[in-house]
This record gives C-alpha cells, sequence and structure tokens, in this order.
C-alpha cells in the first residue's frame, strides 16, 4: 500500500493567488481529515470527511478556504486568494476508523 | 484556552535515561487518548493508545487518569533514535485534538 498521498510537496507563490492541494487517501479508508500545522498553533484540524461527505469544517479559518471530497480516492484543499499567514504544512490523513490516523508527508506552503 | 496541552521542552536527556511527558486535556467528555509521534519534517504517526488501566508497550508506558484529566507518556531507557516530538491526542466527538507536542533529545 502507498500510504496517503499529497501533492505538491512544497508549493511557493504570491499573495493574492490561488492554491489547490491534492490528496489520495489509502484505499478502504471511510474518513479522510485536512490538517495544517504551524510552529505557533501546532496541528489543527481543519475539515474531516466521512465516506466523501463533509462532516465538519468549523475549523475551516475562513470563506477563503475550501475542500472537496468528489469520489473515494481524491481530496482537494484550495486556498482562494491566499494570504501570508496562511503559510503552513497542510498534511492530509486518512483512516478507517477515527482514532488511527495515517497521514501523508504534508505540503509545505509558503506564501510570499 | 487549547483542548489539550502540553510541556513544548526540549527535553534533553542522555541515552538509557528515563523521561516522561505529561498532557492535560479539557473536556471531561472525551471518549480515548493517543500518544503519537512525530520526527523532524515528517508526517505524525500512531505510537500507543492510551487506556484507563494503564499499558505498556516495549519500553513505553502510559497512563491516563480520568478525574484529574491528565495524561502521561514515560519512556525507559532512552535511545537516540527516540529522539522526536511526542503529541499527545483526545478524541472528543469525532475529530481528533492534537497537542502542540514535546520535544525530545537524546543524545
Amino acid at each position: 500500500d502507498a500510504g496517503v498521498i499529497q501533492s505538491p510537496r512544497h508549493e511557493v507563490t504570491e499573495m493574492g493567488q490561488e492554491v489547490t492541494l491534492r490528496c489520495k487517501p489509502i484505499s478502504g479508508h471511510d474518513y479522510l481529515f485536512w490538517y495544517r500545522q504551524t510552529m505557533m498553533r501546532g496541528l489543527e484540524l481543519l475539515i474531516y470527511f466521512n465516506n466523501n461527505v463533509p462532516i465538519d469544517d468549523s475549523g475551516m479559518p475562513e470563506d477563503r478556504f475550501s475542500a472537496k471530497m468528489p469520489n473515494a480516492s481524491f481530496s482537494t484543499l484550495k486556498i482562494q486568494p491566499s494570504e501570508p499567514r496562511d503559510s503552513a504544512v497542510y498534511f492530509c490523513a486518512s483512516s478507517s476508523r477515527v482514532e488511527k490516523l495515517f497521514f501523508g508527508s504534508g505540503t509545505q506552503l509558503s506564501v510570499l | 484556552r487549547k483542548e489539550v496541552e502540553q510541556d513544548p521542552g526540549p527535553f534533553n536527556v542522555p541515552e538509557g535515561a528515563t523521561v516522561a511527558f505529561n498532557c492535560t486535556y479539557s473536556n471531561s467528555a472525551s471518549q480515548s487518548f493517543f500518544w503519537y509521534r512525530q520526527d523532524c519534517r515528517k508526517e505524525p504517526k500512531l505510537l500507543m493508545s492510551v487506556y484507563s488501566s494503564g499499558n505498556e508497550d516495549g519500553r513505553f508506558t502510559a497512563q491516563l487518569n480520568r478525574a484529574s484529566q491528565y495524561i502521561s507518556l514515560l519512556i525507559r531507557d532512552s535511545k537516540l533514535s527516540d529522539s522526536a516530538t511526542y503529541l499527545c491526542v483526545v478524541l472528543s466527538g469525532y475529530a481528533l485534538n492534537f497537542g502542540k507536542g514535546t520535544s525530545l533529545l537524546v543524545t
């Protein structure tokens, strides 16, 4: 099993640009999570899906952030427009049980 | 107030030492508890679950005190490879809440 696959690994963009992060979960996992990690705030849950349906998006910082899961094997997190304070590592994780998450390698986002 | 609080450290210990990390959580209705490990510039990985009766996995011992809303992790006979950040994790509802982590450096 290839594990959770995220792309890109690194993204450098300018303020105001649209950023799209991608995630392929482990096959057979019903849950998909998007987390953001910064030194100041640690790991924060942004949104999670169960069977492709968004269950809790209360962690999404503001309307500039949106996430979709069109099918069981793909999810995106989009930031439009991006701001420097969005700079962080964004992790996607999947699981068949809520408590045992398998994380992807993360996307290091830098917004200049 | 963050739901899960940890001492950020760093804890610098020599090889062979015993080290303990503590964590407190604010939601008394939390159902399950875990420790995750995160190596530098890597993703977090599940280290072990924490049960009310306490549990052990090799050199690692985890304990839970529900009355005090307190979780601990004890590492015996520390190895260089134990150097990492240890994240205390609490399941509340359907989501995992992560502490900011405690940094351990074994030298």
